[in-house]
Order: structure tokens, then C-alpha cells, then sequence
């Protein structure tokens, strides 16, 4: 996988969106940027990914610089449901698995 | 949608002892992924299925590990003579491989093991 590089943690207030950067400076051409996130005691979970255009779906958006060299999550209203492990991931293109390193600890407050 | 299942959810054993996990993916699913995950750590990747054939093993695996997946349906994920150093959340992920791209995992709630 490129390597990513995330925040350890970050902060977030209720209600307001939470940006979550990650960089990606040696991903290639061909691969795609993967979010997941683990709320505490479960499994991870699917956010989102893209390539080269920005993404949107019905969880988050995903900013992907047009260099591609870094992106950014975006949950656009956070709730205390969303405080989790979020996890930035760019997998080598025909390497069908995921490499997960420590991810970004997000804590949404009240 | 019964997702992806895994059982037991949690397991206490002693040191020595041997354990086996099951997973059951999603049923069109023709890829099953196994990680383990130790406390603050991200899911570390064990091995990968491509239908029955086991396609890559993490050097994290050693010979007391071992994983199969008959039928390509569910996997099983077999720990002999454990060690407390085996104590970790062990998941299973599925995924419908279409092409070259990784594609989304869908992730087990995981089982626990404990080892006294």
C-alpha cells in the first residue's frame, strides 16, 4: 500500500462538519484512496473511496487534491455516533487486501 | 442482509490449549480476508481467500495458524497451542472481487480470544 499519514486524534463539536485530512504522497496513478472507521468493540467499517474525482455519499464526502498527493474526509453534520477510529488507506492496485495502520482517533463532544 | 458473521464472539482459553474460529461471509461473496487486531492497534492482515484458494499469507502467520475456507463458503481459523501473545480480536472480512480494484470489505463483528 502507499503509506498514509493521519492525525493521531482530533476533535470535533457536534453538529459541525468534521475534516479529516490524510496524505498520500506516493500513491500511484491507479490507486484508489479507501476511509474506513471502527466504532469502539466492533468491526471497521466502509466510508467511502475514490480515485481522482471528488466523492459523495450518503456517510461523508471525500476531497481528493488534484495531484493526489493527500485528501480529506468530510462528515458533514457529526453526531456523537461518529466519534471512531477513522482510517485512511490507498491499497496497490491488484493487491486485494487492506493494510490498516493506527488511523485518526475522532471524538465528536457534545 | 445477515452480513458477515463470525463465531464465537468471544473465547477464554488456557495456554496450549487449540481454538477455531468461524466465518461465514456474506453469501455472493467471493473473497474472505482474516485480521487481527490488538488493543490501539489497527487490524493487522493474516491471510486472504479468493473462493476455496488461499491467495496470501502474512508472514504474521505462523505454523501454528492455519485457515481454510472448503467450498469457498465460510472459513475457519484454526490457533494450535496458544499463547498469550495470541490474545487479540481476530475479524473476518468479505468482499464481491469484480476486477482489479481492492472493492469494499465487509467487516465480522470479530471474536475475542483471551488466553490465560
Amino acid at each position: 500500500d502507499a503509506k498514509t499519514t493521519q492525525p493521531t486524534s482530533m476533535d470535533c463539536a457536534e453538529g459541525r462538519a468534521a475534516n479529516l485530512p490524510c496524505n498520500h504522497s506516493t500513491i500511484s496513478g491507479n490507486e484508489y484512496v479507501y476511509w474506513y472507521r471502527q466504532i469502539h468493540s466492533q468491526g471497521p467499517q466502509y466510508i467511502i473511496h475514490g480515485l481522482k474525482n471528488n466523492e459523495t455519499n450518503e456517510m461523508a464526502s471525500l476531497i481528493i487534491t488534484e495531484d493526489r498527493k493527500s485528501s480529506t474526509l468530510i462528515l458533514p453534520h457529526a453526531t456523537l455516533r461518529d466519534t471512531a477510529v477513522y482510517y485512511c488507506i490507498a491499497p496497490v492496485l491488484n493487491d486485494y487486501k487492506l493494510s490498516f495502520g493506527a488511523g485518526t482517533t475522532v471524538t465528536v463532544r457534545a | 442482509d445477515t452480513g458477515v458473521s463470525q463465531n464465537p464472539r468471544h473465547k477464554i482459553t488456557k495456554r496450549g490449549q487449540n481454538v477455531t474460529f468461524r466465518c461465514d461471509p456474506i453469501s455472493e461473496h467471493n473473497r474472505l480476508y482474516w485480521y487481527r487486531q490488538t488493543l490501539g492497534q489497527g487490524p493487522e492482515f493474516l491471510t486472504y481467500f479468493q473462493n476455496e484458494a488461499q491467495l496470501e499469507k502474512s508472514r504474521l502467520l505462523s505454523d501454528r495458524f492455519s485457515a481454510e475456507r472448503p467450498k469457498g463458503s465460510f472459513s475457519t481459523l484454526e490457533i494450535q497451542r496458544t499463547e498469550q501473545g495470541d490474545s487479540a480480536m481476530y475479524l473476518c472480512a468479505s468482499s464481491l472481487g469484480q476486477g482489479v480494484d481492492t472493492g469494499e470489505l465487509f467487516f465480522g463483528e470479530g471474536s475475542r480470544l483471551t488466553v490465560l
